[in-house]
Protein backbone atom coordinates (compact mmCIF):
# COMPACT_ATOMS: atom_id res chain seq x y z
CA UNK A 1 0.00 0.00 0.00
CA UNK A 2 1.23 3.52 -0.68
CA UNK A 3 2.16 5.78 1.75
CA UNK A 4 0.96 9.40 2.19
CA UNK A 5 2.91 10.96 -1.37
CA UNK A 6 4.04 15.09 -0.76
CA UNK A 7 5.69 17.10 -3.24
CA UNK A 8 8.47 18.56 -3.61
CA UNK A 9 10.26 17.53 -1.26
CA UNK A 10 12.30 20.60 -1.05
CA UNK A 11 11.63 23.94 -2.21
CA UNK A 12 14.00 27.49 -2.10
CA UNK A 13 12.43 30.92 -2.66
CA UNK A 14 12.63 34.45 -2.38
CA UNK A 15 10.57 36.33 0.65
CA UNK A 16 7.39 37.19 -1.19
CA UNK A 17 7.20 34.88 -3.71
CA UNK A 18 4.09 32.18 -3.67
CA UNK A 19 4.41 28.55 -2.98
CA UNK A 20 2.34 25.95 -3.25
CA UNK A 21 3.14 22.46 -1.60
CA UNK A 22 0.60 19.46 -2.98
CA UNK A 23 -0.60 15.91 -0.93
CA UNK A 24 -2.00 12.61 -1.93
CA UNK A 25 -3.20 10.84 1.34
CA UNK A 26 -3.62 6.98 1.96
CA UNK A 27 -6.43 5.80 -0.61
CA UNK A 28 -9.63 5.43 1.33
CA UNK A 29 -8.41 7.81 4.10
CA UNK A 30 -11.06 10.59 4.29
CA UNK A 31 -9.20 13.08 6.78
CA UNK A 32 -6.31 14.58 5.85
CA UNK A 33 -4.09 16.89 7.77
CA UNK A 34 -1.45 19.64 6.89
CA UNK A 35 1.04 20.54 10.05
CA UNK A 36 3.72 22.53 10.21
CA UNK A 37 7.01 21.27 11.99
CA UNK A 38 9.30 24.33 13.05
CA UNK A 39 13.31 22.54 13.84
CA UNK A 40 13.41 20.84 17.12
CA UNK A 41 9.50 20.90 17.89
CA UNK A 42 6.40 19.02 17.06
CA UNK A 43 4.01 19.68 14.81
CA UNK A 44 1.43 21.66 14.79
CA UNK A 45 -1.85 21.74 12.62
CA UNK A 46 -2.53 24.10 10.33
CA UNK A 47 -5.87 22.35 9.02
CA UNK A 48 -7.93 19.52 8.95
CA UNK A 49 -10.07 18.07 6.35
CA UNK A 50 -12.91 15.68 6.52
CA UNK A 51 -13.66 14.77 3.13
CA UNK A 52 -13.43 18.07 1.09
CA UNK A 53 -15.07 19.95 4.33
CA UNK A 54 -12.00 21.97 6.09
CA UNK A 55 -13.55 21.06 9.72
CA UNK A 56 -10.67 23.16 11.59
CA UNK A 57 -8.56 25.88 10.02
CA UNK A 58 -8.34 27.72 13.26
CA UNK A 59 -4.57 27.79 13.20
CA UNK A 60 -3.89 28.69 10.21
CA UNK A 61 -2.67 32.38 8.67
CA UNK A 62 -5.41 32.77 6.63
CA UNK A 63 -4.00 36.10 5.49
CA UNK A 64 -1.84 34.87 3.66
CA UNK A 65 -1.79 30.76 3.20
CA UNK A 66 -4.87 29.08 1.69
CA UNK A 67 -5.81 25.28 1.26
CA UNK A 68 -7.96 23.23 -0.89
CA UNK A 69 -9.01 19.90 -1.44
CA UNK A 70 -11.55 19.97 -4.03
CA UNK A 71 -12.53 16.79 -4.44
CA UNK A 72 -11.95 15.20 -0.86
CA UNK A 73 -8.76 12.91 -2.11
CA UNK A 74 -5.40 15.04 -2.59
CA UNK A 75 -4.63 18.69 -1.23
CA UNK A 76 -2.89 21.86 -2.50
CA UNK A 77 -1.26 24.09 0.63
CA UNK A 78 -0.09 27.57 -0.98
CA UNK A 79 1.36 30.24 0.31
CA UNK A 80 1.17 33.85 -0.81
CA UNK A 81 3.42 35.81 -0.44
CA UNK A 82 5.90 33.66 1.56
CA UNK A 83 8.10 35.29 4.32
CA UNK A 84 11.27 34.51 6.23
CA UNK A 85 9.48 33.21 9.43
CA UNK A 86 7.50 30.25 6.84
CA UNK A 87 11.01 28.76 6.64
CA UNK A 88 10.08 24.75 7.95
CA UNK A 89 8.85 21.58 7.28
CA UNK A 90 5.30 21.06 6.35
CA UNK A 91 3.67 17.32 7.09
CA UNK A 92 0.49 15.93 5.49
CA UNK A 93 -1.08 13.23 7.19
CA UNK A 94 -4.08 11.00 6.72
CA UNK A 95 -6.31 8.81 8.94
CA UNK A 96 -9.15 6.83 8.17
CA UNK A 97 -11.95 8.75 10.47
CA UNK A 98 -10.46 11.29 13.07
CA UNK A 99 -11.75 9.45 16.55
CA UNK A 100 -8.29 7.86 17.88
CA UNK A 101 -7.50 6.49 14.28
CA UNK A 102 -3.57 6.45 13.72
CA UNK A 103 -2.24 9.42 11.49
CA UNK A 104 -0.07 8.44 8.78
CA UNK A 105 2.10 11.02 7.43
CA UNK A 106 4.41 11.82 4.35
CA UNK A 107 7.99 12.80 4.33
CA UNK A 108 7.73 16.61 4.35
CA UNK A 109 8.24 19.58 2.42
CA UNK A 110 11.36 21.62 3.40
CA UNK A 111 10.68 25.12 2.31
CA UNK A 112 13.68 28.22 2.60
CA UNK A 113 12.49 31.64 1.96
CA UNK A 114 15.23 33.70 1.33
CA UNK B 1 -7.16 23.06 27.39
CA UNK B 2 -5.15 19.53 26.30
CA UNK B 3 -1.59 19.46 26.62
CA UNK B 4 1.35 16.95 26.77
CA UNK B 5 5.15 17.46 27.92
CA UNK B 6 8.49 15.79 27.00
CA UNK B 7 10.43 16.85 29.95
CA UNK B 8 14.05 15.42 28.43
CA UNK B 9 15.24 16.97 25.26
CA UNK B 10 18.01 14.22 24.62
CA UNK B 11 18.23 10.64 26.22
CA UNK B 12 21.53 8.49 25.75
CA UNK B 13 21.03 5.10 26.95
CA UNK B 14 24.01 1.83 25.81
CA UNK B 15 22.95 -0.40 23.44
CA UNK B 16 21.15 -3.44 25.08
CA UNK B 17 20.40 -1.61 27.92
CA UNK B 18 16.60 -0.44 28.39
CA UNK B 19 15.32 2.47 27.73
CA UNK B 20 12.74 5.08 28.44
CA UNK B 21 11.06 8.37 27.20
CA UNK B 22 9.09 9.87 29.25
CA UNK B 23 5.87 11.76 28.42
CA UNK B 24 3.05 13.54 30.21
CA UNK B 25 0.18 14.99 29.47
CA UNK B 26 -3.20 17.31 30.67
CA UNK B 27 -6.82 16.32 29.51
CA UNK B 28 -10.37 17.20 30.64
CA UNK B 29 -11.59 13.99 29.46
CA UNK B 30 -10.15 10.35 28.36
CA UNK B 31 -6.86 10.57 26.13
CA UNK B 32 -6.44 9.17 23.26
CA UNK B 33 -2.06 9.04 23.24
CA UNK B 34 0.12 8.26 20.65
CA UNK B 35 4.05 7.89 20.36
CA UNK B 36 5.78 8.23 16.95
CA UNK B 37 9.14 8.52 15.68
CA UNK B 38 10.77 10.55 13.19
CA UNK B 39 14.22 10.17 11.83
CA UNK B 40 16.58 12.47 9.91
CA UNK B 41 14.28 14.16 6.84
CA UNK B 42 11.31 11.82 6.93
CA UNK B 43 7.76 12.47 8.56
CA UNK B 44 6.80 10.96 11.59
CA UNK B 45 5.71 7.05 11.62
CA UNK B 46 3.30 5.52 13.81
CA UNK B 47 4.89 3.02 16.97
CA UNK B 48 1.71 2.25 19.30
CA UNK B 49 -1.23 3.98 20.70
CA UNK B 50 -3.44 3.86 24.23
CA UNK B 51 -6.90 4.55 23.07
CA UNK B 52 -8.35 2.06 25.72
CA UNK B 53 -8.18 -1.55 27.67
CA UNK B 54 -5.01 -2.55 28.39
CA UNK B 55 -2.88 -0.22 29.94
CA UNK B 56 0.27 -1.88 28.36
CA UNK B 57 0.81 -1.16 24.84
CA UNK B 58 2.96 -3.38 22.81
CA UNK B 59 3.72 -1.63 19.30
CA UNK B 60 6.57 -1.82 16.43
CA UNK B 61 9.92 -2.41 16.94
CA UNK B 62 9.65 -3.84 20.21
CA UNK B 63 8.39 -0.95 21.52
CA UNK B 64 5.57 -0.68 24.06
CA UNK B 65 4.11 2.03 26.29
CA UNK B 66 2.51 2.51 29.80
CA UNK B 67 -0.65 3.95 30.42
CA UNK B 68 -0.59 5.73 33.64
CA UNK B 69 -4.08 7.86 34.47
CA UNK B 70 -2.97 8.71 37.95
CA UNK B 71 0.56 9.94 36.89
CA UNK B 72 -1.09 11.23 33.49
CA UNK B 73 2.21 9.67 32.00
CA UNK B 74 2.11 7.40 28.89
CA UNK B 75 6.49 6.57 28.77
CA UNK B 76 7.65 4.98 25.92
CA UNK B 77 10.15 1.84 27.07
CA UNK B 78 11.73 -0.92 24.93
CA UNK B 79 13.93 -3.58 26.76
CA UNK B 80 17.03 -3.35 25.21
CA UNK B 81 18.33 -0.34 22.55
CA UNK B 82 19.62 -0.82 19.41
CA UNK B 83 22.02 2.02 17.66
CA UNK B 84 19.22 1.89 14.65
CA UNK B 85 16.60 2.95 17.38
CA UNK B 86 18.35 6.41 17.55
CA UNK B 87 15.89 9.27 16.04
CA UNK B 88 13.40 11.98 17.66
CA UNK B 89 10.32 10.58 19.44
CA UNK B 90 7.08 12.75 19.39
CA UNK B 91 4.52 11.98 21.67
CA UNK B 92 0.87 13.10 21.09
CA UNK B 93 -2.30 13.64 22.94
CA UNK B 94 -6.17 13.63 21.79
CA UNK B 95 -8.76 14.80 24.46
CA UNK B 96 -12.07 12.39 23.68
CA UNK B 97 -14.04 14.53 25.41
CA UNK B 98 -13.33 17.48 23.18
CA UNK B 99 -15.15 18.40 19.98
CA UNK B 100 -12.29 19.59 17.60
CA UNK B 101 -10.46 16.25 17.17
CA UNK B 102 -6.70 18.14 17.76
CA UNK B 103 -3.78 15.92 18.02
CA UNK B 104 -1.31 18.39 20.47
CA UNK B 105 2.36 16.81 19.92
CA UNK B 106 4.91 17.27 22.27
CA UNK B 107 8.30 19.31 21.30
CA UNK B 108 10.11 15.84 20.92
CA UNK B 109 13.06 13.62 22.65
CA UNK B 110 15.92 12.88 20.83
CA UNK B 111 17.21 9.32 21.56
CA UNK B 112 20.91 8.64 21.10
CA UNK B 113 21.78 4.99 21.52
CA UNK B 114 25.69 4.37 21.79
CA UNK B 115 27.16 1.56 20.48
Amino acid sequence: EAGVVQSPRYKIIEKKQPVAFWCNPISGHNTLYWYLQNLGQGPELLIRYENEEAVDDSQLPKDRFSAERLKGVDSTLKIQPAELGDSAVYLCASSFGTNGETQYFGPGTRLLVL
Amino acid sequence: AQSVAQPEDQVNVAEGNPLTVKCTYSVSGNPYLFWYVQYPNRGLQFLLKYITGDNLVKGSYGFEAEFNKSQTSFHLKKPSALVSDSALYFCAVRDSASGTYKYIFGTGTRLKVLA
